[in-house]
């Protein structure tokens, strides 16, 4: 296991279409998170899991976004009815509980949204 | 609440000529304070942190950060620049309202001519 994996790489999308994002994080990380990068920002905060249960979410995520970690490995990031708007790189980061407050996070390489 | 600005959008220098890389902070209490950077189609990699020991932070790479307090700032720096150093690169402010997530700022691309 040598980092976190994002699938799929790309995804081109119609409006209206649901999507769904899949990320593997390390395996000894319990905390995983998941951000959106769009153009010439920085990426920002989604939401993060404990295990499976989720504990935080942003007001970015707004009700057609959904995401789960049913065994506490990997995560999924559901996007509903998409708009040109979701139009992002989505990344996923895990890190360990241990490490808070020293922060280790690794991110993967993303998932590269175009809505159309 | 915590915020981060990065001063430039862009920077660009010559092979072997120093960088700096600007970021001023915004913070009711000490932060911690972290640079990554991005290379295109890679992951975000973390280059280095503060976390309140040794205002001089060094990084991977030959990168160095001083965190000032009076100054509110963190400027990412380099003695000499590398092709490979051309990237982005992102300060961040660990958002203390929330479980350690990351505030990033809006990046600063660094071009580095041959």
């Amino acid at each position: 296991d040598t980092g976190v994996s994002q699938d799929p790489r790309h995804k081109i999308t119609k409006r209206g279409q649901n999507v769904t994002f899949r990320c593997d994080p390390i395996s000894e990380h319990n905390r995983l998170y998941w951000y959106r990068q769009t153009l010439g920002q920085g990426p920002e905060f989604l939401t993060y899991f404990q295990n499976e249960a989720q504990l935080e979410k942003s007001r970015l995520l707004s009700d057609r976004f959904s995401a789960e970690r049913p065994k506490g490995s990997f995560s999924t990031l559901e996007i509903q009815r998409t708009e040109q708007g979701d139009s992002a790189m989505y990344l996923c980061a895990s890190s360990s509980a241990r490490q808070r407050g020293d922060h280790g996070y690794t991110f993967g390489s993303g998932t590269r949204l175009t809505v159309v | 609440a915590q915020s981060v600005t990065q001063l430039d959008s862009h920077v660009s220098v010559s092979e072997g000529t120093p960088v700096l890389l600007r970021c001023n902070y915004s913070s009711s209490y000490s932060p911690s304070l972290f640079w990554y950077v991005q290379h295109p189609n890679k992951g975000l990699q973390l280059l280095l942190k503060y976390t309140s020991a040794a205002t001089l932070v060094k990084g991977i790479n030959g990168f160095e950060a001083e965190f000032k307090k009076s100054e509110t700032s963190f400027h990412l720096t380099k003695p000499s620049a590398h092709m490979s150093d051309a990237a982005e690169y992102f300060c961040v402010v660990s958002d203390s309202g929330s479980q350690g997530n990351l505030i990033f700022g809006k990046g600063t691309k660094l071009s580095v001519k041959p």
